[in-house]
């Protein structure tokens, strides 16, 4: 029983366009979400998070924006770069340090 | 400052052998947490320390996983006896504190293959 779903496992982006990667979760006690980027080989870094009391997280390319009421989050990187190339994984908190991830979706950016 | 590292980067064994993972975590962190996942699936939360104490369990499959971090330094994972079921990519992070705030580390994760 996933909490947290990305339901697209890849996704192909023309560099210079914006990429938008989805999450969706279903457990309303969570209220902080995170991104984490990952390449091959390495473990998972952070990127961002946003929590539960705001709706949009900017940190440079990287906005995370919030629908409490869909329970749905999305990461939109601007402009996607092949740098960008990646696994990225959603994941969620109810205020402790258990994370529950989603399955990641690989983003490809085409030079 | 080094980051978390782990050992081995990839381990081979058969079903029923044994396996111990060892992960370091950043320097000064307290918590250090393990995770896995198998092939395509998420990342899955297994345990939690407090330096060298377990706070969490929770997410540990069964008992033929055991974890320990002697000291409150670095922590094994020993997998005895393993089952195909446990391949996967385990990965340790670390943090300093238990904030939201507090970022977790993550290591680049042992890759274990049970044939």
């Amino acid at each position: 029983d996933q909490q947290v779903k990305q339901n697209s496992p890849s996704l192909s982006v023309q560099e210079g366009r914006i990429s938008i990667l989805n999450c969706d979760y279903t457990n309303s006690m969570f209220d902080y979400f995170l991104w984490y980027k990952k390449y091959p080989a390495e473990g998972p870094t952070f990127l961002i998070s946003i929590s539960s009391i705001k709706d949009k997280n900017e940190d440079g390319r990287f906005t995370v924006f919030l629908n409490k009421s869909a329970k749905h989050l999305s990461l939109h990187i601007v402009p996607s770069q092949p740098g960008d190339s990646a696994v990225y994984f959603c994941a969620a908190t109810s205020g402790t340090y258990k994370y529950i991830f989603g399955t990641g979706t690989r983003l490809k950016v085409l030079a | 400052e080094a980051g978390v590292t782990q050992f081995p980067s990839h381990s081979v064994i058969e079903k029923g052998q044994t396996v111990t993972l060892r992960c370091d975590p950043i320097s000064g962190h307290d918590n250090l947490y393990w995770y896995r996942r198998v092939m395509g699936k998420e990342i899955k939360f297994l345990l939690h320390f407090v330096k060298e104490s377990k706070q969490d369990e929770s997410g540990m499959p069964n008992n033929r996983f055991l974890a320990e971090r002697t000291g409150g330094t670095y922590s094994t994972l020993k997998v005895q006896p393993a089952e195909l079921e446990d391949s996967g990519v385990y990965f340790c992070a670390s943090s300093q504190g238990l904030f939201l705030e507090d970022e977790q580390y993550f290591g680049p994760g042992t890759r274990l293959t049970v044939t």
